[in-house]
């Protein structure tokens, strides 16, 4: 009973690096969503897809892109890794925009 | 902007105490509320959704005041397990982007 999986579990970069964050769920959501969470800043939205091919932009969305080609999949990139990404990074899912939804374990990435 | 506000604390309890914790949001639209509890360096999980007429899950109770827009979280009998932080939740409506997290109240229960 896998819910929502995300890899790497950590990972180090150097400024300017990129590297893609993969989220897979298991429970058939339409909704997926990528959240990073910084001390004292709670999380933060950074995109969110409604169903496959679609993405949209949440409350931070700079420095970072998103696809979601399956329905299972959500794919968080970052193109050029700056160390005001170091964070740590929580994937998503939802049956809908009003239901709970189920995090995964997190990615810690730190960007030196 | 929507705000769900939240006392950080930390709140430290002696285990077996009760120990209550509220939540406002500034938005009176609000439709739908839930507790999520966070481990430290884990991910956040739901604790419980939070009903209009109140509700009860073991030792956890939700309540929603909708007059004065704050929802609270009591816990009775409390064990040294509880301790974590409590994220408080609001849906706004509108589509996915309609969730909005508190930052958290972080509870330390003593023994």
């Amino acid at each position: 009973n896998a819910g929502v999986t995300q890899t790497p579990k950590f990972r180090v970069l150097k400024t300017g690096q990129s590297m893609t964050l993969l989220c897979a769920q298991d429970m058939n959501h339409e909704y997926m969503y990528w959240y990073r969470q910084d001390p004292g800043m709670g999380l933060r939205l950074i995109h969110y897809s409604v169903g496959e091919g679609t993405t949209a932009k949440g409350e931070v969305p700079d420095g970072y892109n998103v696809s979601r080609l399956k329905k299972q999949n959500f794919l968080l990139g970052l193109e050029s890794a700056a160390p005001s990404q170091t964070s740590v990074y929580f994937c998503a899912s939802s049956a809908t925009g009003r239901q709970p939804q189920h995090f995964g374990d997190g990615t810690r990435l730190s960007i030196l | 902007r929507k705000e769900v506000e939240q006392d950080p604390g930390p709140f430290n309890v002696p285990e077996g105490a009760t120990v209550a914790f509220n939540c406002t949001y500034s938005n009176s639209a609000s439709q739908s509320f839930f507790w999520y509890r966070q481990d430290c360096r884990k991910e956040p999980k739901l604790l419980m959704s939070v009903y209009s007429s109140g509700n009860e899950d073991g030792r956890f109770t939700a309540q929603l005041n909708r007059a004065s827009q704050y929802i609270s979280l009591l816990i009775r009998d409390s064990k040294l397990s509880d301790s974590a932080t409590y994220l408080c939740v609001a849906f706004e409506g509108g589509g996915a982007d309609g969730l909005t997290f508190g930052k958290g109240t972080h509870l330390i229960i003593q023994p």
